[in-house]
């Protein structure tokens, strides 16, 4: 089975300092990780995903997330925050291949807070 | 090129009634999966079809249904409502095949139940 914590449901930073959003998931097999992000009254926006390939993943707007499989962790950072990344930011994982694919179990989701 | 969409944006119900929600997927996409997403927190998988059949179900009862029509369009449906099935419901859409495909998300459906 799958899972994925997400440390901290608030974080709030000043606008231009560093975002860190932390994620840890647990996986049996060999996972695919995800950010999405979610505006308000929105749907959910794809950030950046890890599919085996590179252990750094680059997004969009600035985001990058690494894949660290010694410590089960994906966690998403952008070096300077802006006022529009004020939003809620889901980690999720899926597993690698086979008709589990499709199926993301995601984190409770991070809010954040950008102030000026 | 269209992203997924779904149908209706909003919708009040009453208890013990049904509804139908509606998905189209991203043009050349032909696995469709359905999330429940209730205030706080997040999205909880609740089915996924392709071929027009179920291939994986999550933890939600029969009362649960979908359908997924030859133009990989999709339906979910809910019977016998209950205040607890409140929540926001995104229609996910992927390709089939290659592993690592990028899964797109609708805007959702949000539906109260009174």
């Amino acid at each position: 089975a799958q899972s994925v914590t997400q440390l901290g449901s608030h974080v709030s930073v000043s606008e231009g300092a560093l975002v860190l959003l932390r994620c840890n998931y647990s996986s049996s097999v060999p996972p695919y990780l995800f950010w999405y992000v979610q505006y308000p009254n929105q749907g959910l926006q794809l950030l950046l995903k890890y599919t085996s390939a590179a252990t750094l993943v680059k997004g969009i707007n600035g985001f990058e997330a690494e894949f660290k499989k010694s410590e089960t962790s994906f966690h998403l950072t952008k070096p300077s925050a802006h006022m529009s990344d004020a939003a809620e930011y889901f980690c999720a994982v899926s597993e690698a291949g086979g008709t589990s694919y499709g199926k993301l179990t995601f984190g409770q989701g991070t809010i954040l807070t950008v102030h000026p | 090129d269209a992203g997924v969409t779904q149908s209706p944006t909003h919708l009040i119900k009453t208890r013990g009634q049904q509804v139908t929600l509606r998905c189209s997927p991203k043009s050349g996409h032909d696995t469709v999966s359905w999330y429940q997403q209730a205030l706080g927190q997040g999205p909880q998988f609740i089915f996924q079809y392709y071929e027009e059949e179920e291939r994986q179900r999550g933890n939600f009862p029969d009362r649960f249904s979908g359908h997924q029509f030859p133009n990989y369009s999709s339906e979910l449906n809910v019977n016998a409502l209950l205040l607890g099935d409140s929540a926001l419901y995104l229609c996910a859409s992927s390709p089939q095949g290659t592993s690592g495909n990028t899964i797109y998300f609708g805007e959702g459906s949000w539906l109260t139940v009174v």
